[in-house]
């Protein structure tokens, strides 16, 4: 049960966009369409902002949006607002029956 | 509205048990799927274990399984994580989360409790 494969951090200016990768496996990412994201601001519980690999929830952002192509899911946001700034996670159901969260990526608005 | 109210978080000894307690409201708990997820200080995020709707088959992180059991008590829209033999690195904040280990839509997450395992 490796974690998925997330960059450490990424930055933008507010208005740019930016994507957050997500690297797995054919044992996960790429089996299943069964990819989340999460943002987390400090101290606060994890926020659902895309489930199966694409669509939104009610009330978040159409601003974020997410992707998937073979082993790799992306996460990308688009006209960057500073409250953006957050630990955004992947997270995907696996052949093993479990579930995996990727190690996490910090996105500063600069 | 739905509410997830996370408790018995605490000081524990390596070695040592704590149940945690998830108490919902604002759906019908019997029929959805529930999750534990656990944030080690300053690290990511990591799935625990997991209760499906319905038949309520459980599952497991390598890390936890044989330690580790997920319930839930209908009656009381409870989910419960009875923890046994622990070690410092279960130290962590443990959240409960409405959804299941398959499609991991966890729209919904408890506030949080906070284990410490140390001597």
């Amino acid at each position: 049960q490796s974690a998925l494969t997330q960059p450490a951090s990424v930055s933008g200016s507010p208005g740019q966009s930016i994507t957050i990768s997500c690297t797995g496996t054919s044992s996960d990412v790429g089996g299943y369409n069964y990819v989340s994201w999460y943002q987390q601001h400090p101290g606060k519980a994890p926020k659902l902002m895309i489930y199966d690999v694409t669509n939104r929830p009610s009330g978040v952002s159409n601003r974020f949006s997410g992707s998937k192509s073979g082993n790799t899911a992306s996460l990308t946001i688009s006209g960057l607002q500073a409250e953006d700034e957050a630990d955004y996670y992947c997270s995907s159901y696996t052949s093993s029956s479990t579930r995996v969260f990727g190690g996490g990526t910090k996105l500063t608005v600069l | 509205e739905v509410q997830l109210l996370d408790s018995g978080g605490g000081l524990v000894q390596p070695g040592g048990s704590l149940r945690l307690s998830c108490a919902a409201s604002g759906f019908t708990f019997s029929s959805y799927a529930m999750t534990w997820v656990r944030q080690a200080p300053g690290k990511g995020l990591e799935w625990v274990s997991s209760s499906s709707g319905g038949d309520y088959t459980t599952y497991y992180a390598d890390s936890v399984k044989g330690r580790f059991t997920i319930s839930r008590d209908n009656s009381k829209n409870t989910l419960y994580l009875q923890m046994s033999s622990l070690r410092a690195e279960d130290t962590a904040v443990y959240y409960c989360a409405k959804g299941g280990v398959v499609r991991g839509v966890f729209e919904y997450w408890g506030q949080g409790t906070l284990v410490t395992v140390s001597s």
